[in-house]
């Protein structure tokens, strides 16, 4: 069974311009988790769809969205890209919720780097 | 603030012997904690995780143990094995994990020979 797959694995984008990254979920998890690991940091929670639908965001400007579609991939975008948005960003999908002992499974991960 | 927090940066441990890794949160909130184990370039590996019911989780070599009124969990690593050698991050979760995971920092585990 393939696990969570993310595209692509590096980019470089200059500063101001926008990047997407791309998520693929496991197969049966409609759970797709957004994080971002900047560099000395740990993963800090970005964004959560479920079933099609944001269900909650961590403490990050508006500049960074996404969206899930109806096959459960997900896609995050961030806009006016800045310096400090250079990040390692994983994407995680679960098939429930944490109380039902349904843990987060993870990508590779994207490398972002702005120049 | 950091909610979660591993203080120890790195730690290391000879082969066959126990590793323990160490975790303090401040969110009494938190109700489920994880371990995950990280190597490099790629994502982090779910390893074994405790709801705040429970005192002690075992799976193979590796046991989790909570304290809840110290709010303090820790991981059991018997006997360590070089392909432990990882980072691992300790993540906690409140209310059915709507917030996501809170992760700690992480500690770097080796395993010498």
């Amino acid at each position: 069974e393939a696990g969570v797959t993310q595209s692509p694995t590096h980019l470089i984008k200059t500063r101001g311009q926008q990047a997407t990254l791309r998520c693929s979920p496991i197969s049966g998890h409609t759970s797709v988790y957004w994080y971002q690991q900047a560099l000395g940091l740990g993963l800090q929670f970005l964004l959560w769809y479920d079933e099609g639908e944001e269900r909650n965001r961590g403490n990050f400007p508006p500049r960074f969205s996404g969206r899930q579609f109806p096959n459960y991939s997900s896609e995050l975008n961030v806009n006016a890209l800045e310096l400090e948005d250079s990040a390692l960003y994983l994407c995680a999908s679960s098939s429930g919720t944490f109380y039902r002992g349904a843990e987060a499974f993870f990508g590779q991960g994207t490398r972002l780097t702005v120049v | 603030d950091q909610q979660v927090k591993q203080n120890s940066p790195s730690l290391s441990v000879q082969e066959g012997r126990i590793s323990i890794l160490n975790c303090d949160y401040t969110n009494s909130m938190f109700d489920y904690f994880l371990w995950y184990k990280k190597y490099p370039a790629e994502g982090p590996t779910f390893l074994i995780s405790i709801s705040s019911i429970k005192d002690k989780n075992e799976d193979g070599r590796f046991t989790v143990f909570l304290n809840k009124s110290a709010k303090h969990l820790s991981l059991h690593i018997v006997p360590s094995q070089p392909g432990d050698s990882a980072v691992y991050f300790c993540a906690a979760s409140a209310g059915g994990g709507a917030d996501g995971l809170t992760f700690g920092k992480g500690t770097h585990l080796i395993i010498q020979p």
